[in-house]
């Protein structure tokens, strides 16, 4: 069955860097794009942008445009979620979710377990 | 950009009937998806486009949309039912997709 897998929880501080992954099995890999969703504690769940299957597009909401890096590797079905400059706002569970479209528009199905980013000094 | 509104909150009683909305311009354009979230756990697709329900998902989660409202009905809702519930769109005026700020449902 389709399973995306992520990477365990982290700890950070204050202007570090952070990379997720989201190693991915069950399917072609390189059909899909694939999405990063964020969900800080007791908020909702935040869209973060997209990579093409190929991985040479990438499509980041504005907010995480300038930290934000989304690359994949298709030799290991893995993709990646690098996020930059760290601050405490950035705490929050991050997920990975895979891409479906077709005449009914588009969703996301499954979703990766999540990996908690804690960013404290 | 593109935003999408949901009431935060809503109960229902045991076997009884809810509807979630969702509000927004970029669902005049594009059928929204759905996904429901208990505490701990990563978000479940449970309804996507003009009302298609996953392999799993029971046939009581139904979808529908109209000009830019979009809903979500739980026909006989279960004690399992109560969680988060998520509308998502895509925006196609840049290619960004958006979620709405949630709804959390109670089942009395």
């Amino acid at each position: 069955q389709v399973q995306l897998v992520q990477s365990g929880a982290e700890v950070k501080k204050p202007g570090a860097s952070v990379k997720v992954s989201c190693k991915t099995s069950g399917y072609t890999f390189t059909r899909n794009y694939m999405h990063w969703v964020r969900q800080a504690p007791g908020q909702g769940l935040e869209w973060m942008g997209v990579i093409n299957p190929s991985g040479d597009s990438k499509n980041y909401a504005q907010k995480f445009q300038d930290r934000v890096t989304m690359t994949r590797d298709t030799s290991t079905s893995t993709d990646y979620l690098e996020v930059s400059s760290l601050r405490s706002e950035d705490t929050a569970v991050y997920y990975c979710a895979r891409d479906h479209s077709d005449s009914s528009g588009w969703w996301f199905d499954p979703w990766g377990q999540g990996t908690l980013v804690t960013v404290s000094s | 950009s593109s935003e999408l509104t949901q009431d935060p909150a809503v109960s229902v009683a045991l076997g009884q009937t809810v509807r979630i909305t969702c509000q927004g311009d970029s669902l005049r354009s594009n059928y929204p998806s759905w996904y429901q979230q208990k505490p701990g756990q990563a978000p479940v697709l449970v309804n996507y486009g003009k009302n298609n329900r996953p392999s799993g998902i029971p046939d009581r989660f139904s979808g529908s949309s109209s000009g830019n409202t979009a809903s979500l009905t739980i026909t006989g809702a279960q004690a399992e039912d109560e969680a988060d519930y998520y509308c998502n769109s895509r925006d196609s005026s840049n290619n960004h997709w958006v979620f709405g700020g949630g709804t959390k449902v109670t089942v009395l």
